[in-house]
Parts: structure tokens; sequence; C-alpha cells
């Protein structure tokens, strides 16, 4: 099985400032795609950001980016300036090119102080 | 639309007893799926039907029974419980099964088995 890991537990970020979330993937499939989840303390999952590992070009969604480095299996999120409601644990996802199956990370805490 | 609804929000159950997860989607979803959350190991994937008739298995199956009797509905079977299953449940759906479709996932249900 595909594993995921985030090797931050918590972080922590002051209002307004960037801060950028790890996390490496191991597989063998040379196609396939991620995903960056939030999930506030309602514990609703909510997709952030998804990346298709064949496109070169780095996704963006407003102030949420990645860093896709393909050789090295790694996907980071890069938070601009952040909001006290970005506020949560956030999830990296795999998920192989074909099948929608979702292998998930243990999470990062992101804690925003104002 | 209600989205990817569950049932019940908390459930104590005494170690033997049976229950049903409920899960209901109204977006004609073909694709869901169970997870369960454990402090610490993120998600992993429970079960799966790619559509009415069709489940199959993912990484944690042991301890659960499913059935897709309708394309909506996707209950979860805890035969007898245990205190290893306690955990939180989330029910997602996404379109179909091809890989990279965004996964709906519903509020979740906190399960203690005592």
């Amino acid at each position: 099985a595909q594993t995921v890991t985030q090797s931050q537990p918590e972080m922590s970020v002051q209002e307004a400032e960037t801060v950028t979330l790890s996390c490496t993937y191991d597989t063998s499939e040379s196609d396939y795609y991620l995903f960056w989840y939030k999930q506030p303390p309602s514990r609703q999952m909510i997709l952030v950001i998804r990346q298709e590992a064949y496109k070169q070009q780095n996704a963006t969604e407003n102030r949420f980016s990645v860093n896709f480095q393909k050789a090295a299996k790694s996907f980071s999120l890069k938070i601009s300036d952040s909001q006290l409601g970005d506020a949560a644990m956030y999830f990296c996802a795999y998920s192989p090119y074909n099948f929608n199956k979702f292998y998930f990370g243990s999470g990062t805490k992101l804690n925003v102080k104002p | 639309n209600a989205g990817v609804t569950q049932t019940p929000k908390f459930q104590v159950l005494k170690t033997g007893q049976s229950m049903t997860l409920q899960c209901a989607q109204d977006m004609n979803h073909e694709y869901m799926s169970w997870y369960r959350q454990d402090p610490g190991m993120g998600l992993r994937l429970i079960h799966y039907s790619v559509g009415a008739g069709i489940t199959d298995q993912g990484e944690v199956p042991n301890g659960y029974n499913v059935s897709r009797s309708t394309t909506e509905d996707f209950p979860l079977r805890l035969l007898s419980a245990a205190p290893s299953q306690t955990s939180v449940y989330f029910c997602a759906s996404s379109a179909d099964w091809m890989a990279g479709n965004e996964q709906f996932f519903g509020p979740g249900t906190r399960l203690t088995v005592l």
C-alpha cells in the first residue's frame, strides 16, 4: 500500500504570515493524484487543493498553493496571509491514477496566532 | 443539496453489541466509501462501493460489513463491537470511481466501545 507521511504533527503561524506544511509519499507509479484536505474543529473534511502528477505546474487556489516535487515525492502546502479561520488539521492524501482510493497522512495541526 | 449525511453523530456501545452507522448522499454519486480516523493515524479506508450492488474491502475491513442496495445509501455494520473499533467514522462519496474526483465527506460519527 502507498504510504503518506506528514512529519509535522503541529505547527503555529502568526496571522498574516506564511506557513508551509510538508508531505512526502511513497509510490512506484508515474501518474497519480495528490490532495490537501482541511479538517476544522467541526470535523468536516474540506478539499483545499488538488494536483495531478503528470502536470508540471503547481496548483494554486487563492491563498493556497503547493510545491510539487515529483522526483523527491514531496507535496508541500503553502498558506499565504494566514487567517484565524485557517486553524485546522490538514491532511495530505494520495490517490492512484486508476482508482479513486485515498491514502491519507497522519495530519498536521495548524494553529494561527492573532 | 444536503450532501453527505451521517447518523448518529455520537454513539456509545458495549463490547459485543451490534449497530449500523447510516450514510446517505443526495448527489447521485456512484462511488461511496467508509473511513475511520484514529488519533495520529489519519483516515483509513474500511470499505467502498462503485455502485449499487457492488462493494469491496479497503485497508481495514475486519469487523465491518457493508451493503449497497441503492445509489443513495451505504450503511456500515458492526457485527460485534470491540474496544479497538472506538474511532471517528467518516462516509464519503464522489461522482464515480475515476481517479482524481473530489471526495465529499459527511460530518462523521464518533463511536465509543466500552
